[in-house]
């Protein structure tokens, strides 16, 4: 079965632009959670979907912004990126609901603000 | 307080020693607690779960859970130079009905030969 996969993996914008990044969970998975991850703040919750809802939300700002389709691919956006927007963007899917769900995380994409 | 504590390392270690990692938590309601690795560079993957009280082996990897003192560790029996990474401790908490996952800053292991 194939994993979850991000696109793209790499991205360089500039301050200001928006961007927008892809995932494609497992299949058979309908939920899928998105994660900042940085060198000085770690994995940071962004927010999860499930069934083309959002259930969580973690503490970021609203220009951070996701959304899911009928076919469980997610997409998440930012607007007027910042040079501490730059990071490592995870998405992970998962099966299970209830306390034993158990993430499965996509390659990830490296997105450089200059 | 953090809700997920780790101590960031290194945890230094010879070749065939054990490393011991470990994780304390904040949310007494936590049900399930993960172990992932993640090498430089890569995305986490995940080496362990366990939800009940007591110890979960797989393989080398061996997982503790003591909800009561709100601790999870991690052993790696007969380390490996390829066992040196970033391991993170992975707690469920709650939310709005919900489950999310709240990670540890991680541990830095680095196994010598």
């Amino acid at each position: 079965k194939a994993g979850v996969t991000q696109t793209p993996r790499y991205l360089i914008k500039t301050r200001g632009q928006q961007v927008t990044l892809s995932c494609s969970p497992i299949s058979g998975h309908r939920s899928v959670s998105w994660y900042q991850q940085t060198p000085g703040q770690g994995l940071q919750f962004l927010f999860e979907y499930f069934s083309e809802t959002q259930r969580n939300k973690g503490n970021f700002p609203g220009r951070f912004s996701g959304r899911q389709f009928s076919n469980s691919r997610s997409e998440m956006n930012v607007s007027t990126l910042e040079l501490g927007d730059s990071a490592l963007y995870l998405c992970a899917s998962s099966l299970v609901e209830g306390p034993q769900e158990t993430q499965y995380f996509g390659p990830g994409t490296r997105l450089l603000v200059l | 307080q953090k809700e997920v504590e780790q101590n960031s390392g290194p945890l230094s270690v010879p070749e065939g020693a054990i490393a011991s990692l470990n994780c304390t938590y904040s949310d007494r309601g936590s049900q399930s607690f993960f172990w992932y690795r993640q090498y430089s560079g890569k995305s986490p993957e995940l080496i362990m779960s366990i939800y009940s009280n007591g110890d979960k082996e797989d393989g080398r990897f061996t997982a503790q859970l003591n909800k009561a003192s709100q601790y999870v560790s991690l052993l790696i029996r007969d380390s490996q130079p390829s066992d040196s990474a970033t391991y993170l401790c992975a707690v469920s908490q709650l939310s709005g009905g919900y489950n999310k996952l709240i990670f540890g800053a991680g541990t830095r292991l680095a196994v010598h030969p």
